[in-house]
C-alpha cells in the first residue's frame, strides 16, 4: 500500500459527458501529480500541483482541469469525453519541499479506471 | 520538449542478466528514476539517479551518464516475478517528470 488513495477505481460512462477523479496523497507529502496511461502506451503527465498551486502542465486537454485543495487533496475533472479518453488514470504524491527541485521519490495511487463507452 | 527512449521488449532466462537501456534529450535535465509497473497495477520506485555513475540496490542496479544522456537498469539473478513493465523517467528544473513507454521484460523458465 503506497499511501495515495484514489477514488472511484472504476468508472463506466457515456461520451459528453463529464466526471471527476479524486485523490488522496500521503500524509505529508504536498505534490500530487496526474498521469494518464492508455492501453499499451506509457504514463503521460498530465500536471503537477504542489501545496494547493499549479507546478507543471504537461499535454493536458482543454477539456481536463485539475485542483489541489487545502486539506491537500486533489481532483481531475475531465468534460465533453470522448472514447479516446478512456484510460487508467494515475495520481501520485511525493514530498518535495517547496525549494528543492528535487522530485524525490513518487508514490502511485492504483488508479482510476475510465471507460468511455 | 523532451525524448526518451528504451527499446520496447527484452526476453531473458530466468536466473539470467537483463540490461535495460535509457536514452534522453531534454534541457533542465534533474535527474531519472526506473520504475517497475506490473499490469494492471501502479509503478513502484526502483531507483534514482541525480549523478553520474552506478546505485546498486541488491539485484537491480541503475547507471546514469549525463553528459552522455543515458542510462541503465541492471537486473540479475531473474526471477520470475521480475516480468513486467520497467519505466524510465526523466524530471527536470521545471518539475515536469516524464516517462518512457516502458520496456516489457519477459523472464522464461
Amino acid at each position: 500500500d503506497s499511501g495515495v488513495t484514489q477514488t472511484p477505481k472504476h468508472l463506466i460512462t457515456a461520451t459528453g459527458q463529464r466526471v471527476t477523479l479524486r485523490c488522496s496523497p500521503r500524509s505529508g507529502d504536498l505534490s500530487v501529480y496526474w498521469y494518464q496511461q492508455s492501453l499499451d502506451q506509457g504514463l503521460q503527465f498530465l500536471i503537477q500541483y504542489y501545496n494547493g498551486e499549479e507546478r507543471a502542465k504537461g499535454n493536458i486537454l482543454e477539456r481536463f482541469s485539475a485542483q489541489q485543495f487545502p486539506d491537500l487533496h486533489s481532483e481531475l475533472n475531465l468534460s465533453s469525453l470522448e472514447l479516446g479518453d478512456s484510460a487508467l488514470y494515475f495520481c501520485a504524491s511525493s514530498a518535495t519541499t517547496g525549494g528543492s527541485r528535487n522530485t524525490g521519490e513518487l508514490f502511485f495511487g492504483e488508479g482510476s479506471r475510465l471507460t468511455v463507452l | 520538449g523532451q525524448n526518451i527512449d528504451q527499446p520496447t521488449e527484452m526476453t531473458a532466462t530466468e536466473g539470467a542478466i537483463v540490461q535495460i537501456n535509457c536514452t534522453y534529450q531534454t534541457s533542465g535535465f534533474n535527474g531519472l528514476f526506473w520504475y517497475q509497473q506490473h499490469a494492471g497495477e501502479a509503478p513502484t520506485f526502483l531507483s534514482y539517479n541525480v549523478l553520474d555513475g552506478l546505485e546498486e540496490k541488491g539485484r537491480f542496479s541503475s547507471f546514469l551518464s549525463r553528459s552522455k544522456g543515458y542510462s541503465y537498469l541492471l537486473l540479475k539473478e531473474l526471477q520470475m516475478k521480475d516480468s513486467a513493465s520497467y519505466l524510465c523517467a526523466v524530471t527536470r528544473n521545471d518539475y515536469k517528470l516524464s516517462f518512457g513507454a516502458g520496456t516489457t521484460v519477459t523472464v522464461r523458465a
